[in-house]
């Protein structure tokens, strides 16, 4: 286990859903990050927060809608999806200003119909 | 902002054989090149990474190599196994800087046939 949790780990909704992908870290980083992982885009990161800050935000639709009440919690709010967001969720956290290895969570398989 | 170009997108190699991956960069203040395996169905973890002081690290049977002018640096796999088969994906990022956010290239799927 890398110290980096996400639940669900799958997640099946309708487009007029309203759901939250959750991330926890347990190994002291000051950084997080949302990527979404699909057969177009293997590695598109969607949000980064830097000291609980949001730092970047990669012309995300807003239907996608991060927050992050401290440096171990990031969740990914969820609402009126369409089918093509359909895609591993990928967080990761690191340090900021020191070692920048992230570390992956597992991911949330997410699939919208 | 950083852009990360890796090639190439798919790789076939017969077991033993060496492979390598190129990616290019476009940020010159970039100083930290990390390389991540995903296996499928798992997350990507990371197997070797390079600063910008050094241009060539290794690690048993992998290396990674950094030309800063170029602004290119690659992976080597040497006597490759079955159990490399991986998708590896390169990125880049600012050590020391304020946001730390990594770039990632595209990816590259290694298959190691037997």
């Amino acid at each position: 286990e890398t110290g980096v949790t996400q639940t669900p780990r799958h997640l099946v909704m309708g487009m007029t859903n309203k759901k939250s992908l959750k991330c926890e870290q347990h190994l002291g980083h000051n950084a997080m990050y949302w990527y979404k992982q699909s057969a177009k885009k293997p590695l598109e990161l969607m949000f980064v927060y830097s000291l609980e800050e949001r730092v970047e935000n990669n012309s995300v639709p807003s239907r996608f809608s991060p927050e992050c009440p401290n440096s171990s919690h990031l969740f990914l709010h969820l609402h009126t999806l369409q089918p093509e967001d359909s895609a591993l969720y990928l967080c990761a956290s690191s340090h900021v200003g020191g070692d920048t290895e992230a570390f992956f969570g597992q991911g949330t398989r997410l699939t919208v119909v | 902002g950083e852009n990360v170009e890796q090639h190439p997108s798919t790789l076939s190699v017969q077991e033993g054989d060496s492979a390598v991956i190129k990616c290019t960069y476009s940020d010159s203040a970039s100083n930290y090149f990390p390389w991540y395996k995903q296996e499928l169905g798992k997350r990507p973890q990371l197997i070797i990474d390079i600063r910008s002081n050094v241009g060539e690290k290794k690690d048993q049977r992998i290396a990674v190599t950094l030309n800063k002018t170029a602004k290119h640096f690659s992976l080597h796999i040497t006597e490759t196994q079955p159990e490399d088969s991986a998708v590896y994906f390169c990125a880049a990022s600012i050590y020391g800087g304020s946001q730390g956010n990594l770039i990632f290239g595209k990816g590259t799927k290694l298959s190691v046939k037997p």
